[in-house]
């Protein structure tokens, strides 16, 4: 079976500081990654996916990922944090009927 | 932009009550996903339709069931709701395919006292 751990539940950083989020992944075949994100009162839109092209995977509102195999991880990461960026952040992980595994949420807080 | 709409936002039920949760989409999308969203468990799926008529369990479907009569509406069905059923649901659809982005509705909050 497929899933992900994502790494703290919380995350406080200041703002122009760097978001790491950790995403760890478990699959028996090359996987497919994602990550969301839910801004308050919304429901969740995709911020990137994985798709074997590329190790290095950019997405929207200045976030990236990079996939290592080697490490089974597809972290997040944005080099400098803004207020906007306050949301609860999920991995996931397909199966080859699309259904997405999620992980249990990051929740992030950008502070001044 | 593929629309999802979820029907309620927020539902108030008494325990025993039949509820349904009812789901649509505009965008012609073969698969159908319901989701459940617990703080600290993540989302995690109950059911899923990938055609009309059809479905399969997900992860956690004990106390519910579902309905695509239609491709464009998909159903959750609450038979005799409970208090540990209180929580954010969350449908979703996308095309066929194992790397096709899910799209999200805006979610129903549903309390059950």
């Amino acid at each position: 079976a497929q899933s992900v751990t994502q790494l703290g539940s919380h995350v406080s950083v200041s703002e122009g500081a760097l978001v790491l989020l950790r995403c760890n992944y478990s699959s028996s075949v090359p996987p497919y990654l994602f990550w969301y994100v839910q801004y308050p009162n919304q429901g969740l839109q995709l911020l990137l996916k994985y798709t074997s092209a590329a190790t290095l995977v950019k997405g929207i509102n200045g976030f990236e990922a990079e996939f290592k195999k080697s490490e089974t991880s597809f972290h997040l990461t944005k080099p400098s944090a803004h207020m906007s960026d306050a949301a609860e952040y999920f991995c996931a992980v397909s199966d080859s009927w699309g259904k997405l595994q999620f992980g249990a949420g990051t929740q992030v807080v950008v502070t001044p | 932009d593929v629309k999802v709409t979820q029907s309620s936002r927020y539902l108030v039920k008494r325990t025993g009550e039949k509820v349904f949760l009812e789901c649509v989409q505009d965008m012609d999308h073969e698969n159908m996903f319901w989701y459940r969203q617990d703080p600290g468990l993540g989302l995690r799926l109950i059911y899923f339709s990938y055609d009309v008529k059809m479905k399969e369990k997900g992860d956690i479907p004990e106390g519910y069931s579902v309905s695509r009569e239609k491709k464009e509406r998909f159903s959750l069905i609450l038979e005799s709701a409970s208090t540990n059923q209180t929580s954010m649901y969350l449908c979703a659809s996308s095309l066929a395919g194992t790397n096709e982005k899910l799209f999200f509705g805006s979610g129903t909050q549903l309390s059950v006292l």
